[in-house]
């Protein structure tokens, strides 16, 4: 199956610093990628969805100024968590698709483990 | 209201028994996409298989069959001939919105599995 490189796969950050965390989809064209949160024992919540090129999508509840998303490229989606706090700390993983069909599955990164102390 | 409803927070099996892990779901598109992750405790998710709304028949992959109840809005896994490695969560998914436009996959809460030697 296709691949999605996520980076990095644990970070500590010290309380109100910023932390980046890149998806790349390294053998195809990711039209739409997709930003969750997983709680410990809980399920993916859906952040945000991107588009290459345009603006994210946030779902009800998530800030988009604490998570800012860039979709910069059909390769590469960032999300930075900025002025982090320690209930920021959680395990982010992104998930991409290649087309619009809706047999597409969704491919995840590895994702990211964020302890903010 | 819930999108994707997994009513088994956790479930065993006897080693080489099958097990059927339960899934509903709720949307008001014609065409959607539903899919099953394995969640290992590392951390990655890891696609099993995809059932499209247009599809008349059940989907399988290699152990792993879906039965499909579109009337019902219902698309359990079912997994034969258990392993010791199949012991990890499962996250039911659905894939919706129109072709071209924004689309999102949500996710269930999950079924932890776990098998019995």
């Amino acid at each position: 199956g296709a691949v999605v490189s996520q980076h990095p796969s644990r970070v500590i950050c010290k309380s109100g610093t910023s932390v980046k965390i890149e998806c790349r989809s390294l053998d195809f064209q990711a039209t739409t990628m997709f930003w969750y949160r997983q709680f410990p024992k809980q399920s993916l919540m859906l952040m945000a969805t991107s588009n290459e090129g345009s603006k994210a999508t946030y779902e009800q509840g998530v800030e988009k100024d604490k998570f800012l998303i860039n979709h910069a490229s059909l390769t590469l989606s960032t999300l930075t968590v900025t002025s982090a706090h320690p209930e920021d700390s959680s395990f982010y993983i992104c998930s991409a698709i290649n087309g619009q069909g809706m047999n597409t599955e969704a491919f995840f990164g590895q994702g990211t483990r964020l302890t903010v102390v | 209201a819930q999108k994707i409803t997994q009513t088994q927070p956790g479930m065993f099996v006897q080693e080489k028994e099958a097990v059927t892990l339960d899934c509903t779901y709720d949307t008001s598109d014609q065409s959607y996409g539903l899919f099953w992750y394995k969640q290992p405790s590392s951390g990655e998710m890891i696609f099993l298989i995809y059932q499209g709304s247009y599809d008349e028949q059940n989907a399988t992959e290699g152990r792993y069959s879906l039965n499909f109840q579109k009337a019902r809005k219902s698309a359990n896994l079912v997994i034969s001939a258990s392993q010791l490695g199949d012991s990890a969560m499962y996250f039911c998914a659905m894939r919706e919105g129109p072709s071209g436009g924004y689309q999102k996959v949500t996710f269930g809460i999950g079924t932890k599995l776990q098998v019995i030697p």
